[in-house]
């Protein structure tokens, strides 16, 4: 059975810091995984795609690398913002289905 | 535009009634998903839908009832309303892949159920 677990569960950091969030999961036959934020009240936004073939996506200041065989992936945030305060969720796509298996989350603040 | 829509965003209801959560993607997807969101905030799969198709359901009470008119909705009525239905639900789409797996999922705002 597919386990998905963030850490750190949450992180308090000062504008302008670079920052690592850590997704890891149990079994390694992935289609793809995903970075997605969430803001309180919100939906889900996706932020990146790794398909299980890539090591790594970037989009602006983000940064999602994979490594399947160990089970992690990690989401880099260069400079952060206040802006960034916000739920990120890591989501994996188990081969042979559409079914994506969601992590704990990591709450983010950024205060100025 | 919207992409994924939800209607209502808030619904509270008394224990026993039935009710209904519609939803709407106007991005061509053929894949329409319901999750639920606990009050812990973990976010797990109900169901999916394929062309109007069930592809997934994940050990939820028959009281759940999903309905895919066309494939652009797919609307979920709940029977019988429990208290531990209290949660908020989300609704997603996708398009389906050749080996039947997805790409990105785009989600609805969420609908926050509060059963009294």
């Amino acid at each position: 059975k597919q386990e998905v677990t963030q850490i750190p569960a949450a992180l308090s950091v000062p504008e302008g810091e670079n920052l690592v969030l850590n997704c890891s999961f149990t079994d390694s036959a992935i289609y793809n995984l995903q970075w997605f934020r969430q803001d309180p009240g919100k939906g889900l936004t996706s932020l990146l795609l790794i398909q299980s073939s890539q090591r790594e996506q970037t989009s602006g200041r983000l940064n999602a690398s994979l490594d399947k065989s160990s089970g992690r992936s990690t989401l880099y945030i260069a400079a952060s913002q206040p802006g960034d305060s916000a739920t990120y969720l890591c989501a994996v796509s188990l081969e042979g289905t559409d079914k994506l298996i969601f992590g704990t989350g990591t709450r983010l603040q950024v205060f100025p | 535009d919207t992409a994924v829509s939800q209607t209502p965003k808030y619904l509270v209801t008394q224990m026993g009634n039935d009710k209904s959560i519609k939803c709407e993607q106007n991005l061509g997807h053929d894949t329409m998903y319901w999750y639920k969101q606990d009050s812990k905030k973990f976010l797990k799969i109900m169901f999916s839908y394929n062309n109007k198709e069930l592809i997934i359901n994940e050990t939820v009470p028959n009281r759940f009832s999903p309905k895919s008119p066309d494939k652009a909705h797919l609307n979920l009525h709940i029977n019988s309303l429990e208290l531990g239905d209290s949660a908020v639900y989300f609704c997603a789409s996708a398009n389906w892949g050749l080996a039947g797996e997805t790409d990105t999922q785009y989600f609805g705002p969420g609908t926050r159920l509060t059963v009294l």
